[in-house]
């Protein structure tokens, strides 16, 4: 079946630093790729999509590429702000008879410090 | 207006209870979905409603029960809870039976079972 598989976290970084959490894929057919945002005590918010092989989504200094070869939608960010401290979560949409399916990964908590 | 609003945003009910959870959107989706979604883990899909009708249900026990009495609104009616199902729900929607749909998730009801 469909699955999506992310790196686990916590992740702990320094405001400022680099940021890459992976994440692949596996499906039939042709997914569209997200990733979602969960700040505490919220639901989830879209940070990105690609909906085929080679795009990028882009937003709020996040960047994933869609990447059919290596079946992968890694997240990075240049440089996380204290604000980026959060759970994401990777996910890929098949459209099936009964509608659209949504397929998460675990998630990734990312805490960043000052 | 891009905002999926579910209420109450807090519940807290007996295991003889009944009570309902609402979710209401006004983007003009016609899909709207049931998550649940456990501490620490990733939404998992419960219902789909596309046009009104139930298109999914992933083996949800009877005990929850989905109704969708129009395009903008969504219900999900609970009744003989047992304490496991003490989870933050999530109601969502997205254009039906599109490829490349965002989904807009609501902030969720934190159900708690006693």
């Amino acid at each position: 079946g469909d699955s999506v598989t992310q790196m686990e976290g916590p992740v702990t970084l320094s405001e400022e630093a680099f940021l890459t959490i992976n994440c692949t894929y596996t499906a039939t057919g042709y997914p569209s790729l997200f990733w979602y945002v969960q700040y505490p005590g919220e639901g989830l918010q879209l940070l990105l999509k690609a909906t085929k092989a080679d795009d990028k989504g882009s937003n709020k200094g996040f960047e994933a590429t869609y990447r059919k070869e290596t079946t992968s939608f890694h997240l990075e960010k240049g440089s996380v702000q204290v604000s980026d401290s959060a759970v994401y979560f990777c996910a890929l949409d098949i459209l099936t008879g009964g509608g659209n399916k949504l397929t998460f990964g675990t998630g990734t908590q990312l805490k960043v410090e000052l | 207006d891009t905002e999926v609003t579910q209420t109450p945003k807090h519940l807290v009910m007996g295991m003889t209870n009944k009570k309902s959870l609402k979710c209401e959107q006004h983007m003009g989706h016609r899909a709207m979905y049931w998550y649940k979604q456990k501490a620490k883990k990733p939404p998992e899909l419960m219902f789909v409603y596309s046009y009104e009708k139930l298109s999914i249900n992933e083996s949800v026990p009877s005990r929850f029960s989905p109704e969708c009495p129009n395009s903008s609104l969504l219900n999900l009616h609970l009744h003989a809870l047992q304490p496991e199902d003490s989870a933050l729900y999530l109601c969502a929607s997205s254009q039906s039976g599109q490829p490349n749909t965002e989904a807009f998730f609501g902030q969720g009801t934190r159900l708690t079972v006693v």
